[in-house]
């Protein structure tokens, strides 16, 4: 079945560390997003990418970095400047050229802390 | 920017009661609108969209929404909640039906209870 694959399913960060969620589709899809989740927050747009090796920032990209080497995969790394990373990270894909009317399809989701 | 807001940030309803869910927009062009549900610790799961074709929406698990053009809503209803029910929901916009973008704006969510 076609989808997307989030991992791990849970991560732990330390102070000072760079850490890396993996997003992986095999849904064939253009359009690529990653969300950050807080309670009571609603999702919040990080990064997304229309196509390979192209990527903008989404509406809170400060301590984030993407990269889109391969249409599959969306990487998101969480860098030591993003000073509040625990939340639950969501990532996903859309067909692209069809118009604003396809819906986003989800992963099932990363849940950072830090220790 | 889009905007959604999401009226009541919890509702409890008994088992076999009606739920009601709200969603107001802001665009005044009318975009398209999804509800989305979301189980503990999992994903978003996508109920019904709304893309003009008609107003009143039908999803999955019994859910519809109706499209109200006059009072930018799009509420979700069902007619008799279940156990199951129980779960987070959100509503979202889309940018403007000419864009390509695809960016989604999601409100801030309503948690169901579901009472026996």
């Amino acid at each position: 079945d076609g989808g997307i694959t989030q991992s791990p399913k849970y991560l732990f960060r330390k102070e000072g560390q760079n850490v890396t969620l993996s997003c992986e589709q095999n849904l064939n899809h253009d359009a690529m997003y990653w969300y950050r989740q807080d309670p009571g927050q609603g999702l919040r747009l990080i990064y997304y990418s229309q196509i390979v090796n192209d990527f903008q920032k989404g509406d809170i990209a400060e301590g984030y970095s993407v990269s889109r080497e391969k249409k599959e995969s969306f990487p998101l790394t969480v860098t030591s400047a993003q000073k509040n990373p625990t939340a639950f990270y969501l990532c996903a894909s859309r067909p692209s050229g069809q118009g604003a009317g396809q819906p986003q399809h989800f992963g099932d989701g990363t849940r950072l802390s830090i220790l | 920017a889009q905007s959604v807001t999401q009226l009541g940030s919890h509702v409890s309803v008994s088992e076999g009661a009606l739920v009601l869910l709200r969603c107001n927009y802001s665009s005044s062009v009318p975009p398209y609108l999804f509800w989305y549900v979301q189980y503990p610790n999992q994903g978003l799961q996508l109920l019904l969209k709304y893309t003009s074709a008609a107003t009143l929406v039908k999803g999955i698990n019994g859910f519809e929404a109706e499209f109200k053009k006059s009072e930018t809503s799009f509420h979700l209803t069902k007619p008799s909640a279940h156990m199951s029910d129980a779960a987070e929901y959100f509503c979202a916009v889309s940018e403007d039906r000419g864009s390509t973008l695809g960016r989604l704006y999601f409100g801030r969510g309503t948690q169901l209870t579901v009472w026996p």
